[in-house]
């Protein structure tokens, strides 16, 4: 059964790095037909793309987010990672992993099938 | 990229249907057919419901249905239930793979 789990520091300050890893067990990060991705949800608000990538280095992200995202991926361990530099206290949220379905030209992210439970991380001093 | 607008809240009686609509743009929704939708309880991760407009995964009750038409996709419930109280979510992938979320509705059952 495909699982998702989120780790990472829950409370990161100002202007530092928010680092977070996804293991995925049940599945392979080096799938080719599938990407992986991050969502975030501030609290009491909605969901929000932060961004997508494949185990081969594409990478697509929110265009509101882009400068300061990084996403990666270690095959040996199975697991893909979020960095988000910069932080400030709008950055506060839970953030999930997930697993991306593409569409049948396996070109086009298409919907987000699997997801870890989220991890809240706060962005305070 | 703006988020996809969805009515802030929708309610129902038991055994009723609702339906939840999801407007975006010519350039998201109405663009192909990537719109999708999840259900999210309180303090839990979003379900997928719905993908591709209108086909349902495995294991979700065939009392939900998608469709689209223009750059607006909507997501009925038939037959509520009590279960089916929680706060759902719309999302469209576009051509560039970049991907918007709706809103969010919260469903009230009455």
């Amino acid at each position: 059964q495909l699982q998702l789990q989120e780790s990472g520091p829950g409370l990161v300050k100002p202007s530092e790095t928010l680092s977070l890893t996804c293991t995925v067990s049940g599945d392979s990060v080096s799938t080719s037909s599938l990407y992986w991705g991050w969502i975030r949800q501030p609290p009491g608000k909605g969901l929000e793309w932060i961004g997508s990538m494949h185990y081969t280095g594409t990478t697509y992200y929110n265009p509101s987010l882009k400068s300061r995202v990084t996403i990666s991926v270690d095959t040996s361990r199975n697991q893909f990672s979020l960095k988000l530099n910069s932080v400030t206290a709008t950055d506060t949220a839970v953030y999930f992993c997930a697993r991306v379905r593409l569409g049948a030209s396996r070109s086009r992210l298409n919907c987000f099938d699997y997801w870890g439970q989220g991890t809240l991380v706060t962005v305070s001093s | 990229q703006s988020a996809l607008t969805q009515p802030a809240s929708v309610s129902g009686s038991p055994g009723q249907s609702i339906t939840i609509s999801c407007t975006g743009t010519s350039s998201d929704v109405a663009d192909y057919n990537f719109v999708s939708w999840y259900q999210q309880h309180p303090g839990k991760a979003p379900k997928l419901m719905i993908y591709e407009v209108s086909y349902r995964p495995s294991g979700v009750s065939n009392r939900f249905s998608g469709s689209k038409s223009g750059n607006t996709a909507s997501l009925t419930i038939s037959g509520l239930q009590s279960e089916d109280e929680a706060d759902y979510y719309c999302s469209s992938c576009t051509s560039s793979n970049t991907c918007v979320f709706g809103s969010g509705t919260k469903v009230t059952i009455l």
